[in-house]
């Protein structure tokens, strides 16, 4: 595989359930991203893992909670999820945070909330 | 006021036409640009990365910033039914740990 790869692609959950995506990335990177996409809205950035430590927090709810075990696996948590968190989440990866350092994209995971 | 501003569309052309999409952005300290081309169902991919004012072509594709008026374009020459997407304008700070910030998208599609 390359690239960036996340499962799974559609994610259908209550307001109780607890549930996990993941995100892998094949390039070698260092730097791993979630980003929240909504119908007509702009990409929020949520979180930001770099060398495996996360060193950006974008005042994202608790309910959200990011796991980064090696530098090539991001995992967000979710628990006790609210409508308004439907949405398409993106992961991210690249070669530090600096310039001239694009981010690749996953396909995302399209999550609805009942 | 939005930090990035970026008209949702649709816009739709015909095949062959040339096409400008383009962004305004109220932060002064904002240097380098980008455009993101997104495919339904897929994540944004980078087009063109550029620094600071000035013109960066890349094929049909030419990426213009007016520092000066604080706005952006992506000019698309040619073109054909598979640029049919939604292309997101980003920038960032002059430092590292600035984050990208994205306009909400503009629909583009092309007709044959």
């Amino acid at each position: 595989e390359t690239g960036v790869t996340q499962t799974p692609r559609h994610l259908v959950m209550g307001m109780t359930n607890k549930k996990s995506l993941k995100c892998e990335q094949h390039l070698g990177h260092n730097a791993m991203y979630w980003y929240k996409q909504s119908a007509k809205k702009p990409l929020e950035l949520m979180f930001v893992y770099s060398l495996e430590e996360r060193v950006e927090n974008n005042s994202v709810p608790s309910r959200f909670s990011p796991e980064c075990p090696n530098s090539s696996h991001l995992f967000l948590h979710l628990h006790t999820l609210q409508p308004e968190d439907s949405a398409l989440y993106l992961c991210a990866s690249s070669q530090g945070q600096g310039h001239n350092q694009p981010q690749h994209f996953g396909d995302g995971t399209r999550l609805s909330i009942l | 006021q939005k930090e990035v501003e970026q008209d949702p569309g649709p816009l739709s052309v015909p095949e062959g036409a040339i096409v400008s999409l383009n962004c305004t952005y109220s932060n002064s300290a904002f240097q380098y640009f980008m455009w993101y081309r997104q495919y339904s169902r897929k994540g944004p991919e980078l087009l063109m990365y550029t620094y600071s004012s000035g013109n960066k072509e890349d094929g049909r594709f030419t990426a213009q910033v007016d520092k000066s008026s604080k706005y952006i374009s992506l000019f698309i020459r040619d073109s054909q039914p598979s640029d049919s997407a939604t292309y997101l304008c980003a920038m960032q700070g002059y430092s590292s740990a600035s984050k990208i910030i994205f306009g909400s998208g503009t629909r583009l599609s092309i007709r044959p």
